[in-house]
């Protein structure tokens, strides 16, 4: 089954550096690349998303890049801020045939960003 | 639209005794997903329906767990009985999918926090 690989499990940078966290998946299937935002006690929340027939996609200060031959993709955040502190969480998944319906997605284990004033 | 809700928030319950954790999707979603998060273990799927059929139930950690969906609406995921182990929060989340509208993007609820004495 598919096997999703996140590092690091902590980041700590200086407000307005960038952070990157990098994912890498096993199922050569897999097709929909998910990043998900996860303030302290909240639920997860998307943020960002990619499909495999897209090499990098951007929204204001988050990009992600997908390298499909390596099988691997990461999320970008320029200009970090406090507020993006948070456990931000990658997941990939695959478009299962049971009659039209979908499959699940696999998630990493966290990567816990913490931005300093 | 209200997003998926989740009952209760907040559980705590003596070992031995039956809990019960509801959740309600967003309307027209036609899958629906079951999550335990913990610290150690992070983020695992327990069991995922789609259009009420349980599709994978292999996370489910024994037959102490079960879980139904009777309709598009309404899922429950039932602990009987109930161990300290089981302490978590427990999410669900719903997506839709299939037709011109593929997506695999979750919305997740609030969660509700277990807490097993």
């Amino acid at each position: 089954g598919e096997n999703v690989e996140q590092h690091p499990s902590t980041l700590s940078v200086q407000e307005g550096d960038s952070a990157v966290i990098k994912c890498t998946y096993s199922d050569s299937a897999s097709n929909y690349f998910p990043w998900y935002k996860q303030e302290l006690g909240k639920r997860p929340q998307l943020i960002i998303d990619i499909r495999s027939n897209v090499g990098e996609k951007k929204d204001q200060r988050i990009a992600v890049t997908l390298n499909k031959t390596a099988k691997h993709f990461s999320l970008h955040i320029t200009e970090t801020q406090p507020e993006d502190s948070a456990v931000y969480f990658c997941a990939a998944g695959s478009q299962m045939n049971y009659g039209g319906s979908q499959g699940n997605l696999i998630f990493g284990k966290g990567t816990k960003l913490s931005v300093k004033p | 639209d209200a997003g998926v809700i989740q009952s209760p928030r907040h559980e705590v319950t003596e070992m031995g005794q039956e809990v019960t954790l509801r959740c309600k999707p967003i309307s027209g979603h036609n899958s629906l997903f079951w999550y335990r998060q913990t610290m150690m273990r992070g983020l695992e799927l327990l069991i995922y329906f789609n259009n009420n059929v349980p599709i994978d139930d292999s996370g489910m950690p024994e037959d102490r767990f079960s879980a139904k969906m009777p309709n598009a609406s309404f899922s429950t995921l039932k602990i009987q009985p109930s161990e300290p182990r089981d302490s978590a929060v427990y999410f669900c989340a719903s997506s839709s999918g299939g037709g011109a509208r593929r997506t695999d993007t979750q919305y997740f609820g609030p969660g509700t926090r277990l807490t097993v004495l």
